[in-house]
């Protein structure tokens, strides 16, 4: 069974540019999670989304990020436009059951380097 | 709001020699979970163990254990006979027990070094 796959892997822009991540959950898995780890500080929290709806989004930094998760399967992740600030590493996270408090599965992170 | 604080940035332990990571928390929730998750160089997190709060008993997965002590809002992890694939970055995660899926809050994490 394939597990969280991001892509890209790395991406470097220039501020003011736009980037989209993409992540692909495990198949038949309701729950995913956007979360961010800036160098050196704790990974924390962006979303979550049961299927195509988003459950919590209140890690979302300001407008200009926005997750979409068409279908219920993959999710993007677009920052417009980026800043030096959003930076770091981007984790999706998927679990199977929105009625469970399930583990986790993580992707390899996404490493945006916005200059 | 929960937070989670592991207070060794950095720690380094030889092979076949036991280590404990520490981690504390801050909630007001009774019923939770705790993680720690690790991330070797370059690659995927993955789950190392689970505790569930209202279980007294310390979780214990082959080498690693832990010791979760609740009236103190700690749970420290030990890695026993520590090998070198177990170099890696370490996390401890907070998940609220709402009774379905719910994000998870983690400290700034710990890097382990396992020495010849």
């Amino acid at each position: 069974e394939a597990g969280v796959t991001q892509f890209p892997s790395h991406s470097v822009i220039e501020k003011g540019q736009t980037v989209t991540l993409r992540c692909d959950p495990i198949s038949g898995h309701d729950n995913l999670y956007w979360y961010r780890r800036v160098m050196g500080k704790e990974i924390k929290f962006l979303l979550h989304f049961v299927k195509e709806s988003k459950q919590d989004e209140s890690g979302m930094p300001n407008n200009r990020f926005l997750a979409e998760r068409t279908g219920g399967t993959y999710s993007t992740l677009k920052v417009q436009p980026a800043e030096l600030e959003d930076s770091g590493v981007y984790f999706c996270a998927s679990s199977q059951d929105w009625a469970r408090a399930e583990t986790q599965y993580f992707g390899p992170g996404t490493r945006l380097l916005v200059l | 709001a929960q937070t989670v604080t592991q207070s060794q940035p950095e720690m380094s332990v030889q092979e076949a020699e036991t280590v404990t990571l520490s981690c504390t928390y801050d909630t007001s929730e009774n019923n939770y979970y705790l993680f720690w998750y690790k991330q070797p160089p370059s690659r995927q997190m993955i789950l190392v163990i689970r505790q569930e709060a209202y279980k007294q008993q310390n979780a214990t997965e082959n080498r690693f254990s832990v010791n979760f002590q609740k009236a103190a809002k700690s749970f420290s992890l030990k890695i026993s006979d520590s090998q070198l694939g177990d170099t890696a970055m370490y996390f401890c995660a907070f998940m609220k027990s709402t009774g379905t899926a719910s994000k998870l809050t983690f400290g700034t994490g710990t890097r382990l070094q396992v020495t010849l």
